[in-house]
């Protein structure tokens, strides 16, 4: 069964400082990847996803994640973080083939300082 | 283009009651999905709607059920509600089933008291 792993609960940055969020996974092969972004009282949105190709994704909102098969690892990543990025991030697998049953890590509570 | 809608966006219920969740896929999306989020919890996949029939389904006891229309609406029940029902329950709609490239609905938040 397929898995995800985000060891961080919540992190502080200071606004304009580079962020990276961590992600692991576990499946058996290379899965889909994703990671999603969920404001307060809000539903969730897409930011990026990794199917295959190139192991650097660039997404929306000036985010990127890096595929890292050895590692079994997806990290998001930012290189200067805005206040309005303050939010809760979500990463999550899917198998590859087949009727899709996303798996979403716990989250990941990002807390943005002037 | 409208996204995913769901409906009621809050509710509150007794014990013992039943439930039922409302959600209108993204336009040109045939694939349906549920997911309960507690308080501090990443989503839990509940199950899969394509073609009117339960594709894959999560860890969740037969008291959750749904349903898909032919216009790719669907709706999620849940029959004798307990307290830890409590979550926002949240729709996303695919363009493919087999893609897992979700867009979410905000959700509804029940409450079971």
């Amino acid at each position: 069964a397929q898995s995800v792993t985000q060891p961080d609960i919540h992190i502080t940055v200071s606004e304009g400082a580079s962020l990276e969020l961590r992600c692991n996974y576990s499946y058996g092969a290379t899965p889909y990847l994703f990671w999603y972004v969920q404001s307060p009282g809000q539903g969730l949105q897409l930011l990026l996803k990794y199917f295959s190709g190139d192991t650097l994704v660039q997404g929306i909102k000036g985010f990127e994640a890096e595929f890292k098969r050895s590692q079994s690892s997806f990290n998001l990543r930012k290189p200067s973080v805005h206040w309005s990025d303050a939010a809760e991030y979500f990463c999550a697998v899917g198998a590859r083939g087949g009727y899709q049953k996303v798996t979403f890590g716990t989250g990941t509570k990002l807390q943005v300082i002037p | 283009d409208a996204g995913v809608t769901q409906s009621p966006t809050h509710l509150i219920k007794t014990r013992g009651q039943q439930v039922t969740l409302r959600c209108s896929p993204k336009s040109g999306h045939d694939t349906v999905s549920w997911y309960q989020q507690a308080l501090g919890q990443g989503p839990q996949f509940i199950f899969q709607y394509y073609e009117e029939e339960e594709r894959q389904r999560g860890n969740f006891p037969d008291r959750f059920s749904g349903h898909q229309f032919p216009n790719y609406s669907s709706e999620l029940n849940v029959n004798a509600l307990l307290l830890g029902d409590s979550a926002l329950y949240l729709c996303a709609s695919s363009p493919r089933p087999e893609t897992g490239e979700l867009f979410f609905g905000e959700g509804s938040r029940l409450t079971v008291l």
